[in-house]
């Protein structure tokens, strides 16, 4: 079974400053995709980034871009020039033909 | 707008009854998700479907039931048998196969006394 690991419950950042969230996975397959989700206050989930396996290029969504590293089944979401707004959740998932895996989430603050 | 509404948005209920959540899409996606969140835990996966009529299990089913009549409509209940309902409780949904990600309702907190 697929599974996805966050090993940070918990990181801070000053804004304008960049923050790395460290994400592995296990998988058997060779073609999958990945995702991070962002949950605020609020609690709705909110896609961030996606990543398809089979390409070779990381993701970037203005100031959010991925690290990918298929042989090491790596996937960090670095948050560059961080704002007040980003303090929430953050959910690596992998998708298999199923379901989306999450793991247990990393909890961002946003220091002024 | 197309989207997902998840109702109510805040569930209380006495030990014992079972309860039904609710979940609406208007997006037209086949496949719907309920998933479980606690503190700490992230979101763990109660029941799908990808096709009306027809449902699977995920990894936390016990306790929990579902139908699904119409595409698009998934109502989750949570039954007497579950011993910790306490939780919030997303309802999800994904076209083509979720390879662009799922989109979520903005769940439901349940509170059993």
């Amino acid at each position: 079974a697929q599974t996805v690991t966050q090993s940070q419950p918990e990181m801070s950042v000053q804004e304008a400053e960049t923050v790395t969230l460290s994400c592995t996975y296990d998988t058997s397959e060779s073609d999958y995709y990945l995702f991070w989700y962002k949950q605020p206050p609020s609690r709705q989930m909110i896609l961030v980034i996606r990543q398809e396996a089979y390409k070779q290029q990381n993701a970037t969504e203005n100031r959010f871009s991925v690290n990918f590293q298929k042989a090491a089944k790596s996937f960090s979401l670095k948050i560059s020039d961080s704002q007040l707004g980003d303090a929430a959740m953050y959910f690596c998932a992998y998708r298999s033909p199923e379901k989306l895996v999450f793991g247990k989430g990393t909890k961002l603050t946003v220091n002024p | 707008d197309g989207g997902i509404t998840q109702s109510p948005k805040y569930l209380f209920r006495k030990e014992g009854q079972n309860v039904t959540l609710s979940c609406e899409q208007n997006l037209n996606h086949d496949a719907m998700y309920w998933y479980r969140q606690d503190p700490g835990q992230g979101l763990r996966l109660i029941y799908y479907s990808q096709i009306v009529n027809d449902f699977q299990k995920g990894d936390i089913a016990e306790g929990y039931s579902v139908s699904r009549e119409k595409k698009e409509s998934f109502p989750l209940t949570v039954t007497s048998a579950q011993k910790n309902p306490t939780a919030f409780y997303l309802c999800a949904t994904a076209g083509t196969g979720g390879v662009y990600g799922y989109t979520f309702g903005s769940g439901t907190r349940l509170t059993v006394v």
